[in-house]
This record gives structure tokens, sequence and C-alpha cells, in this order.
């Protein structure tokens, strides 16, 4: 079973609204990721932290933003969801010293902006 | 920068026959880490499979083994006794040696047939 969850699982909003993505890890884990995921295309890293109070920028340009208050949490927030942010979220996690022995996924949020 | 590119967008196979998804990359490194994914239907990424560039010996998991080819920066996977729980994408991912960048494919659906 997950040891990283995402909640909600979907998520159909107005557009305009203010909302946050959970994402929850009970592994200790210090570096935790958001990626985006749209069908047929990779993922794409949208933000990622290397531990508490530590947030960056990913490669591909979101207006998101993430906060890593607690080791095991790591939330993003859309202040204005429009319709272009309608995709699937995923979040990940990987222990010190271990992202060489890969990551481990949430189950995502599927965002629908309408 | 590096790029991993999955050239069959789709797949089938018969329950029982062997399969095999092709993953290229691209990267000046010399070290580096190779993933590969499965992510079933509505369900979390798993890590299948991994592979450390520095060692010429193929990764092997039970019925999913690699081909890891280093000098033509190629990463196939392949699966044996394929069995209808094996139907999913699947991601090819890439990372360097002393950084947690984790670059993905665009992903392979494939789908086992009874």
């Amino acid at each position: 079973e997950a040891d990283i969850y995402q909640t909600p699982r979907y998520l159909v909003i107005g557009t305009g609204k203010k909302i946050t993505l959970e994402c929850s890890q009970t592994m200790g884990h210090d570096k935790m990721y958001w990626y985006q995921q749209d069908p047929g295309m990779e993922l794409h890293l949208i933000h990622y932290s290397y531990g508490v109070n530590s947030t960056e920028k990913g490669d591909l340009s979101s207006e998101s933003t993430v906060s890593r208050i607690r080791t095991e949490h790591f939330p993003l927030t859309l202040e204005s969801a429009r319709p272009s942010h309608t995709s699937q979220y995923l979040c990940a996690s990987s222990p010190p010293g271990g992202a060489n022995y890969g990551y481990t996924f949430g189950s995502g949020t599927r965002l629908t902006v309408v | 920068a590096q790029t991993v590119t999955q050239s069959q967008p789709e797949m089938s196979v018969q329950e029982a026959e062997t399969v095999t998804l092709s993953c290229t990359y691209d990267t000046s490194e010399n070290n580096y880490y190779l993933f590969w994914y499965k992510q079933p239907p509505s369900r979390q990424m798993i890590l299948v499979i991994r592979q450390e560039a520095y060692k010429q010996q193929n990764a092997t998991e039970n019925r999913f083994s690699v081909n890891f080819q280093k000098a033509a920066k190629s990463f196939s996977l392949k699966i044996s006794d394929s069995q209808l729980g094996d139907t999913a994408m699947y991601f090819c991912a890439f990372m360097p040696l002393n950084n947690n960048d984790m670059r993905f494919g665009a992903g392979t659906r494939l789908t086992v047939k009874p």
C-alpha cells in the first residue's frame, strides 16, 4: 500500500477558485516532488523540496506554489484556477541519499477546471 | 539537457507471451541511473526495475528484465510471460548520478490481451 497519500483523488472546480492539493508521506523522506502529467506526455517537474523550509521550482513553469513546513507534508496551491491547469498532479518522495533507488509516488490528483 | 524518448505510444501482447518496450535517452553524463516505472489505470506509479549505468550486467526482477546498451543509449524493458495485471502505462526514466533530477519519457501504454 502507498506510504504517500494525495487528496483529493479527483477534483472538478470552477475558474478563479483557490485550491490546495494535499500530499503527505509517512516514510520520513526528506525530498519531495510535484509532477504534472498530461496524457501522452512525459511527467514534468513543477516543484521540489529537499527538506523543511526548502522549495524550488522545477523545469515546467507553473502558477502554483508549494510549502514545506513539516517533513511529511508538501501541499500545492493554485491561487486562481484556470482551465489550462486541468491535468493530473503526482506527488513523489525519496529518502536521504536514496533517490537513486527511485521515487515513491502517490496515486495522483486529477484536476479539472471548468 | 537530458531527454528520454519512448517511441512506442501503445503496444499490446497476448497473455503469456513476451513483449519489449523501447527507451532511448540522450545525455553527456557517464554515470547515471535508469528506471522503468509502471502506472496501472487509476493507480499509483510503482518502480519496476532500475539499472546503474556503471554496471554492465543487465538488471532482472522476476519476469522483468532490461537490455541496457550504454553506447547506444538504449534501455529496453522485456516482460516475459505477460499477465493481465501487467496492463499499464510504462515510463522510462533517467537520473544523473549526482542529483535528483529525474527525467521521464512520455510513456508506453501496454495492453495484455487474454
